[in-house]
């Protein structure tokens, strides 16, 4: 069974900076891009970033609102995404959720599976 | 940007009815290989969201076969044959054809 669990939402004031972590379970994780996507209080869903396998490039892609302060990194041999999110702001309070992307003919096709989430509230 | 844009915003249903959104993006999601970067979710309440269409017409796995989706290019549409109480909550489409990814504003659907 695919699993994906977020971890490291808190608390933090303006500035701060703030790690989150999925564990992943049920699958090769080398095989799979990962994605962070976010959701503020009764609002929509928003993309943040991607991490490709390198098996298929590697490579990173941000949205506008987070590059040059989040940073997304994999670890393939603990099966581990993580997002390294720094200066962080008000406007950033959301749950966070990790995903695996469908891998099909060698294209990534968006998510299948969410991870529960979890909560980060920037306030002073 | 890809602009997705869905409708109706809100959906009231009754129960063993049928019901439609509508979603449409700004560009073309259509692979070469015929399929489409064209996803449907539905986030029912105090949940994650869940992957109901992908490829813009296959369903996820577990997801029952009152759930459909059809378009291609840049319009598309997800049916629910009859709706269920449990088929509660917000619709999200999703294009994946390049990024940033962008959803579509979402379709609340709740029970007359």
């Amino acid at each position: 069974e695919v699993q994906l669990v977020e971890s490291g939402g808190d608390f933090v004031q303006p500035g701060r900076s703030l790690r989150l972590s999925c564990s992943t379970s049920g699958f090769t994780f080398g095989d799979y891009a990962m994605s962070w996507f976010r959701q503020a209080p009764g609002k929509g869903l928003e993309w943040l970033t991607i991490i490709r396998s390198k098996v298929y490039s590697g490579t990173i892609d941000y949205a506008a609102s987070v590059r040059g302060r989040f940073t997304v990194s994999r670890d393939d041999s603990a099966g581990i995404a993580y997002l390294q999110m720094n200066s962080l702001k008000s406007e950033d309070t959301a749950i966070y959720y990790c995903t695996r992307d469908i891998v099909q003919v060698g294209r990534n096709w968006g998510p299948d599976y969410w991870g529960q989430g979890t909560l980060v509230t920037v306030s002073s | 940007d890809i602009v997705m844009t869905q409708s109706p915003v809100s959906l009231p249903v009754t129960p063993g009815e049928p019901a439609s959104i509508s979603c449409r993006s700004s560009q073309s999601l259509l692979h070469s290989n015929g399929f489409n970067f064209l996803n449907w979710y539905l986030q029912k309440p105090g949940q994650s969201p869940q992957l109901l269409i992908y490829m813009g017409s296959k369903r996820a796995s577990g997801v029952p076969d009152r759930f459909s989706g059809g378009g291609s290019g840049t319009d598309f549409t997800l049916r629910i044959s009859r709706v269920e109480a449990d088929d509660v909550g917000v619709y999200y489409c999703m294009q994946a054809t390049q990024t940033p990814r962008t959803f579509g504003q979402g379709t609340k659907v709740d029970v007359k």
